[in-house]
């Protein structure tokens, strides 16, 4: 089955500061890469996606690349707030019924 | 919210007994899913569903047993609960056709 690996577990940035976490996946079959975040004691929020066709997306502060060939993706946050301090979590789809493999988590701490 | 219940939402129970929680969805969609989120480990797929009566496993399903009868119903029972099950459950549901898959508010289970 899929394999997702995710870097840093845990990342603290000062206000402004960009902020990077990276995802690696084992399947090829794999063909969408949502990420999420969750803020403690919520649901986890999907908060952009990509699908294999694409290479980049971006969402006002935020943006996702992907590689395939590599087999990699990865969330950029430019303009750290402290209301993006969160754990964040990426994912990739495979199998028939859409099953997501997610990540462990990365724990972002934006300091003021 | 996609229109995803859970409930109960907090529960406590003793080990050895049974336990049942319930996913609700007012989007007729059909693939619906029970994740666990524990620390260290990310959200990990217990079972899934992919229509009326029609159920499979997941990555982490020992213990665990899931039924629908309903499209908008997906019950996930624990038969005889054990410590090792304290965790948060998620319901999920996906949004066919884009993938995007979407979030129940949790239930906390604590089994002494």
């Amino acid at each position: 089955g899929e394999n997702v690996e995710q870097h840093p577990s845990t990342l603290s940035v000062q206000e402004g500061d960009s902020a990077v976490i990276k995802c690696t996946y084992s399947d090829s079959a794999s063909n969408y890469f949502p990420w999420y975040k969750q803020e403690l004691g919520k649901r986890p929020q999907l908060i952009i996606d990509i699908r294999s066709n694409v290479g980049e997306k971006k969402d006002q502060r935020i943006a996702v690349t992907l590689n395939k060939t590599a087999k990699h993706f990865s969330l950029h946050i430019t303009e750290t707030q402290p209301e993006d301090s969160a754990v964040y979590f990426c994912a990739a789809l495979s199998g028939s019924a859409r099953q997501l493999t997610f990540g462990s988590g990365t724990q972002l701490t934006v300091l003021p | 919210d996609a229109g995803i219940t859970q409930s109960p939402r907090h529960k406590v129970t003793e080990t050895g007994t049974p336990v049942t929680l319930r996913c609700h969805q007012t989007e007729n969609h059909r693939y619906m899913y029970w994740y666990r989120q524990d620390p260290g480990h990310g959200l990990r797929l217990i079972h899934y569903s992919y229509g009326v009566k029609d159920t499979d496993k997941g990555e982490v399903s020992d213990g665990y047993s899931v039924s629908r009868s309903k499209t908008e119903d997906f019950l996930l029972t624990l038969e005889s609960a054990t410590s090792s099950q304290t965790s948060v459950y998620f319901c999920a549901i996906t949004r066919d056709i884009v993938n995007e898959q979407f979030f129940g508010p949790g239930t906390r289970l604590t089994v002494l």
